[in-house]
């Protein structure tokens, strides 16, 4: 079955410093995956895709996310962290046509001034 | 262009009880999908409509049941209610529910079950 996992499930950095987030599926072939954010008390807001093509995706709020096939993994960068960026975010994967999202757990962000 | 909207925005319940949350799409979108999150199983699929007919379905009871109408306009009822249904239900939208497509998702409606 699919499954998607964010090993941190919380992480506190440094207005200014650089931020990875991870995340690893399970699934046979090129899934598509997508990184979501959180504020507390609302709904998700889609940050970055990946369907195909570069591996590398540029998203929304200066957010990038690389694709490595061999690793699995769909890790989430920003070069520096803004105190406005904490929030809870989840990776999801996508299979199949019309096929509905498998979340992550999440990993909870805190920004410290 | 209006987001996704849910009402109400907060609710609150008894054991037994049942309840019905409401979704309205983004205007043209036709595909409805509802997930429930809590702080222990994280978010999970419930269940998809496109054009009235559920396509898709989670791994939840059958007290878990929804339905949309001609409008797009989605709803979701849960009967019988139980301690641990109490969680953010939230909707989302897209235009035909395809695989590549963005979701927008509402704000949710937060249901506690007493």
């Amino acid at each position: 079955a699919q499954s998607v996992t964010q090993p941190d499930i919380h992480i506190t950095v440094s207005e200014g410093a650089s931020l990875e987030l991870r995340c690893n599926y399970s699934y046979g072939a090129t899934p598509y995956l997508f990184w979501y954010v959180q504020s507390p008390g609302q709904g998700l807001q889609l940050l970055l895709k990946y369907f195909s093509g570069d591996t590398l995706v540029q998203g929304i709020k200066g957010f990038e996310a690389e694709f490595k096939r061999s690793q699995s993994s769909f890790n989430l960068r920003k070069p520096s962290v803004h105190w406005s960026d904490a929030a809870e975010y989840f990776c999801a994967v996508r299979t199949g046509s019309q096929g509905n999202l498998i979340f992550g757990k999440g990993t909870k962000l805190s920004v410290k001034p | 262009k209006a987001g996704v909207t849910q009402t109400p925005r907060y609710l609150i319940k008894t054991r037994g009880q049942q309840v019905t949350l409401s979704c309205s799409p983004i205007s043209g979108h036709r595909s409805v999908s509802w997930y429930q999150q809590t702080p222990g199983q994280g978010l999970q699929f419930l269940f998809e409509y496109f054009s009235e007919t559920q396509r898709n379905k989670g791994n939840f009871p059958g007290r878990f049941s929804g339905r949309q109408f001609s409008n797009s306009r989605s709803e979701m009822n849960v009967s019988t209610l139980e301690l641990g249904d109490s969680a953010l239900y939230l909707c989302a939208s897209s235009l035909q529910g395809g695989t590549n497509e963005k979701l927008f998702f509402g704000s949710g409606t937060q249901l506690s079950v007493l």
